[in-house]
């Protein structure tokens, strides 16, 4: 069962932020937020975790609530390549659920 | 870069033949993964394996089973393929320590006519 919920679908224009939101309100004391993406026809890429501070890399920056309940995943400058389906997955283990995820429609 | 590698990208097999799916990933990762992508359904988790010979059932193991002979390499078998394995099927790692991300191959598109 995702533990996440996440809009079915985003807009964003090209060379803008891109903020995707994910719910995780059953979210437990030692559980991660994960994000991955997933490009027509390729596995699933990693792009960054947490546990309850911000984090930042090349890729994204990933916000997580004071109270853990929901998190954003930010692409600063959404590029076209961006355009994918983003998963937002909690989990303390290997067992990795994904749900739906977001696909995000990155527009010249 | 950690490298997982999925030996055929596209597959196409027969009702009942024996199938296998080869998985090497090159960062000495513990842990490795199979799973199934279909429309609608998400990722479903078949099979992981946290260490050499060990093996441990997913949320969808029936009709599967895996081998781990050494710690690089991670196989899944359809003993006898049907038309509902038609799928993708996507093999994982990751490190022992609990925190640590799977990273995916590119999958393999298996049809079974």
């Amino acid at each position: 069962d995702a533990k996440t919920t996440q809009p079915t679908s985003m807009d964003c224009a090209e060379g803008r932020a891109a903020n995707l939101p994910c719910n995780h309100s059953t979210i437990s004391g030692n559980e991660y937020v994960y994000w991955y993406r997933q490009i027509h026809s390729q596995g699933p890429q990693y792009i960054i975790h947490g546990l309850k501070n911000n984090e930042t890399n090349e890729m994204a920056s990933l916000i997580i609530t004071e109270d853990r309940k929901s998190s954003t995943l930010i692409l600063p400058h959404a590029t076209l390549r961006d355009t994918a389906v983003y998963y937002c997955i909690v989990t303390d283990f290997n067992k990795f659920y994904f749900g739906s995820g977001t696909k995000l429609n990155v527009k010249p | 870069d950690v490298k997982v590698t999925q030996s055929s990208r596209y597959l196409v097999k027969r009702t009942g033949e024996k199938v296998f799916l080869e998985c090497v990933q090159d960062m000495d990762h513990e842990n490795m993964f199979w799973y199934r992508q279909d429309p609608g359904l998400g990722l479903r988790l078949i099979y992981f394996s946290y260490d050499v010979k060990m093996k441990e059932k997913g949320d969808i193991p029936e009709g599967y089973s895996v081998s781990r002979e050494k710690k690089e390499r991670f196989s899944l078998i359809l003993e006898s393929a049907s038309t509902n394995q038609t799928s993708m099927y996507l093999c994982a790692s990751r490190p022992g320590e609990s925190n640590q991300p799977q990273h995916f191959g590119d999958g393999t598109r298996l049809s079974i006519l």
